[in-house]
């Protein structure tokens, strides 16, 4: 079952402009991950945040993490085109790193 | 992409014929998955292994079986393919231990079933 939501589904920005995308979850989890999906491609994994951490950067990347909301945002910092692309937040259950739990996705367009 | 090769990359079938896609892996993960992804659906799982031997079944784990002889091999089968298994299809790898939670994709699977 999909536990991640996000939201928008999709969004469309200029060149250079930050781009910001939300995740939610439902139950109590081990860590969130985000990955991205260019089109016709399999998914990158591009950060994880564990439940006891509240923030994490990584390049032109920003995650937070509120598990007391269990939400998640993604921040892009001076987007360019070749963000272009799908992102999905995954969930790691508390107790069970087996599976990742998986939202439905946010589509980005970054025009140039 | 991770040492993760996955065969066909395409393949057209007819209703009723069995498939079996492949995914191979060189770097010895413990964990391997085989993800469906449809619009509207985001991927779903359809079955997983954490050793060889050692499966268990996803959320949409009906019509597929699976088979792990190998560390490096995890086939998907179809018995019988339908229509609504049309789809591309993801194989994912992972360690899931030391703190090292996250999983290398596969380039995927594009299934059709006529």
């Amino acid at each position: 079952s999909q536990q991640g939501e996000e939201d928008p589904q999709a969004l469309s920005i200029q060149e250079g402009e930050n781009a910001t995308m939300n995740c939610s979850y439902k139950t109590s989890i081990n860590n969130l991950q985000w990955y991205r999906q260019n089109s016709g491609r399999g998914l990158v994994h591009l950060i994880l945040i564990r439940s006891n951490e509240r923030e994490k950067h990584s390049g032109r990347l920003r995650v937070t993490l509120d598990t007391s909301k269990k939400s998640s945002s993604l921040l892009i910092t001076a987007s360019r085109a070749a963000d272009t692309a799908s992102y999905f937040c995954a969930t790691h259950n508390a107790g069970n790193n087996r599976k990742l739990i998986w939202g439905l996705g946010t589509s980005l367009a970054v025009n140039p | 992409d991770a040492g993760i090769t996955q065969s066909p990359r395409h393949k057209v079938t007819e209703t009723g014929t069995p498939v079996t896609l492949r995914c191979h892996q060189t770097e010895n993960h413990r964990y391997m998955y085989w993800y469906r992804q449809d619009p509207g659906h985001g991927l779903r799982l359809i079955h997983y292994s954490y050793g060889v031997k050692d499966t268990d079944k996803g959320e949409v784990s009906d019509g597929y079986s699976v088979s792990r002889s190998k560390t490096e091999d995890f086939l998907l089968t179809l018995e019988s393919a339908t229509s609504s298994q049309t789809s591309v299809y993801f194989c994912a790898i992972s360690e899931s231990t030391s703190g090292r939670y996250e999983q290398y994709f596969g380039p995927g699977t594009r299934l059709t079933v006529t």
